[in-house]
């Protein structure tokens, strides 16, 4: 079964600090991964995945992700934080195979301190 | 392009009625998913429609069903609520099956059942 574990409930910053949120997966085979972010009220909007090919992803918003296929991860990061960006951030995995949805983290709150 | 809308916004319901959600996907999309979304939970997956047949289904109890009309839209619906139903309802498109596709969630509809 594929899974998503993202260690931080709760990541806070300093505007203009670099952001990391963490991500680590589970899946058989290779992955498709995705992360998306949430404003309080609203659904979910897409920031990056990544299908194959450079392992660095670069994203909506100057966010961007590493894949690291031999420590399972796809972190999320960003080089300048704004308050803006304070919100739920989800990581997303489905295997490339099989026919199986897309499953999502629980979720790390970022909050970008002024 | 309209994005995904989610009708009603808002819910509220008592024990043991039923209800019904609607959402429409973005023109051209073909495949629509359902998630629920609770804090103690986090997103979890509902089901997923592709060309009017369910491709994919998550670990609900029968209680939950949806269908998507020729049109691609989809409704789901809920019947003997229960107080664990209450939760954040969201509905995502994408163009094809959920995959390297991505998906673009609506606003959600918010169910309240007291």
């Amino acid at each position: 079964a594929q899974s998503v574990a993202q260690p931080e409930d709760q990541v806070n910053v300093a505007e203009g600090n670099p952001l990391t949120v963490k991500c680590t997966y589970s899946v058989s085979g290779n992955p498709y991964l995705f992360w998306y972010v949430q404003y309080p009220n609203r659904g979910l909007q897409f920031l990056l995945k990544y299908i194959t090919g450079d392992n660095l992803v670069k994203g909506s918003y100057g966010f961007e992700a590493e894949f690291n296929k031999s420590q399972t991860s796809f972190h999320l990061k960003k080089p300048s934080a704004l308050v803006s960006d304070s919100a739920l951030y989800f990581c997303a995995v489905r295997a490339r195979s099989g026919n199986t949805p897309l499953v999502f983290g629980k979720g790390t709150r970022l909050s970008v301190i002024a | 392009k309209a994005g995904v809308t989610q009708t009603p916004r808002y819910l509220i319901k008592t024990r043991g009625q039923q209800v019904t959600l609607s959402c429409s996907p973005i023109s051209g999309h073909r495949s629509v998913s359902w998630y629920q979304q609770t804090p103690g939970q986090g997103l979890q997956f509902l089901f997923e429609y592709f060309s009017e047949t369910q491709r994919n289904k998550g670990n609900f109890p029968g209680r939950f069903s949806g269908r998507q009309f020729s049109n691609s839209r989809s409704e789901m619906n809920v019947s003997t609520l229960e107080l664990g139903d209450s939760a954040l309802y969201l509905c995502a498109s994408s163009l094809d099956r959920v995959g390297i596709e991505t998906q673009y969630f609506g606003p959600g509809t918010r169910l309240l059942v007291l």
